[in-house]
Formats: structure tokens, sequence, C-alpha cells
């Protein structure tokens, strides 16, 4: 138990399709975040909510990319008419109330083909 | 802007021997900095974190690194590395407000492999 679930683990959808991330936290925090890590790469940043307020979002989020955390519970990363360099893994975390540091979930692999 | 180099793409080491995992920062404040650990196809778990203090922080799993501000370093250490050890290696980077850390810069990542 991570204190974050996200489903579904694995998504592979064809090209133009719309696909949606859940992310479920599981322990008490304070802010939500979702990033996202191709392959060779880190993970970078998306954006942030604190309860239901989004706060930031960042330019790698296109107009294709929506999130979205109705009543400060689970979140959901929505991407539309997917490309191909939408493939990655999406991480969802949170801040837990406890701890200074970010709790990550297993993440959200999207292949795009 | 704050960046974290990682210069190690990928290294290999015998099981039992030490193991160092380089990692730099480029930021204008107090940096807050942290290393996690990712296996394969899985979410990234905190080893160690350095906040202030002591620069030498110890970790779980056995783990430790050292914060040295002159040389913007924070390497990863470990006396003696065992083959469950194997995974990829991130180092991150990040500013404090209101009481906790946000938006992490990340390295690329360094990928060990242990063998036996």
């Amino acid at each position: 138990d991570t204190g974050v679930s996200q489903n579904p683990r694995h998504k592979i959808t064809k090209r133009g399709q719309n696909v949606t991330f859940r992310c479920d936290p599981i322990s008490e925090h304070n802010r939500l975040y979702w990033y996202r890590q191709t392959l060779g790469q880190g993970p970078e940043f998306l954006t942030y909510f604190q309860n239901e307020a989004q706060l930031e979002k960042s330019r790698l989020l296109s107009d294709r990319f929506s999130a979205e955390r109705p009543k400060g519970s689970f979140s959901t990363l929505e991407i539309q008419r997917t490309e191909q360099g939408d493939s990655a893994m999406y991480l969802c975390a949170i801040e837990p109330r406890d701890s200074p540091y970010y709790t990550f979930g297993s993440g959200t692999r999207l292949t795009v083909v | 802007a704050q960046s974290v180099t990682q210069p190690d793409i990928h290294i290999t080491v015998s099981e039992g021997a030490s193991l160092e995992l380089r990692c730099n920062y480029s930021y204008g404040a107090t940096p807050y900095l942290f290393w996690y650990v990712q296996s394969p196809g899985q979410g990234l778990q905190l080893l160690l974190k350095y906040f202030s203090g002591d620069t030498l922080v110890q970790g779980i799993k056995g783990f430790e690194a050292e914060f040295k501000r002159s040389q913007s370093s924070f390497n990863l250490r470990k006396p003696s590395v065992h083959w469950s050890d194997a995974a990829e290696y991130f180092c991150a980077v990040g500013p404090w407000s209101g009481g906790s850390n946000y938006k992490l810069t990340f390295g690329k990542g360094t990928l060990l492999t242990v063998n036996p």
C-alpha cells in the first residue's frame, strides 16, 4: 500500500482516441500531483491540486490534457485525441499530512499505437 | 531555474561491492534534495531526503547521501550492494513553501545493474 492507487496500470489506445486515468489517494494528504515520465527520463511535473483547486499547470500540459479533482478526493487526468508522443508513464503523487515529501502511486503506463 | 544532473546513465557493479551514484543540482536558494528508487514498471519510492542540518543523511535499505554545498552535489552511497538493489535511481530537488515541498525537478536517472 503506497498511499496512492492508480488505475488502470496499463492502457493501450489508438492514436486519436481519448483516455482517462484515475488517482485515488488512500492516505490523508495536503496536495495531489501529476507527473509524466517518458522512456529514459525522470518524472516531469504536470500539475497539482490543493483540495479541489488546480493551482498550477506545466507548459507540458497542452490543451488536449485536462485534470480534475471533484470534491478534493480522487483525481482524473484526461487526454483527448491522443498522439504517439503521449506514450509515457503517468504518475500521481500525494504529500501526506504527516510527511513533508511525496508518496507516489505505481503509475499508469500509456501506449499510443 | 532549478535542474538536476545525474552524469551516469548506467552503472554496473558486482554484488557486495560499494556504490556511489552522482547527483549535481542547480538551485537558486537552499535546496531540498531527495533520492528515489524505481523498480521496473513501478512508482517511485523515497530512499532519503535532505532538508537541513547534518549533511550526511541516512536512508532506507542501507543507503546514505552527503550534501556538499560547495560542489552542489548530493551523491548516494551504499557500502555493499545487494542484487535486490538493481533498479533505477533518481535524484530530485525541490523548493520549500508553506511547510511542504512541491514541484520537484528530477534528474534523468541512473540505471543500476548488479552482477552476481
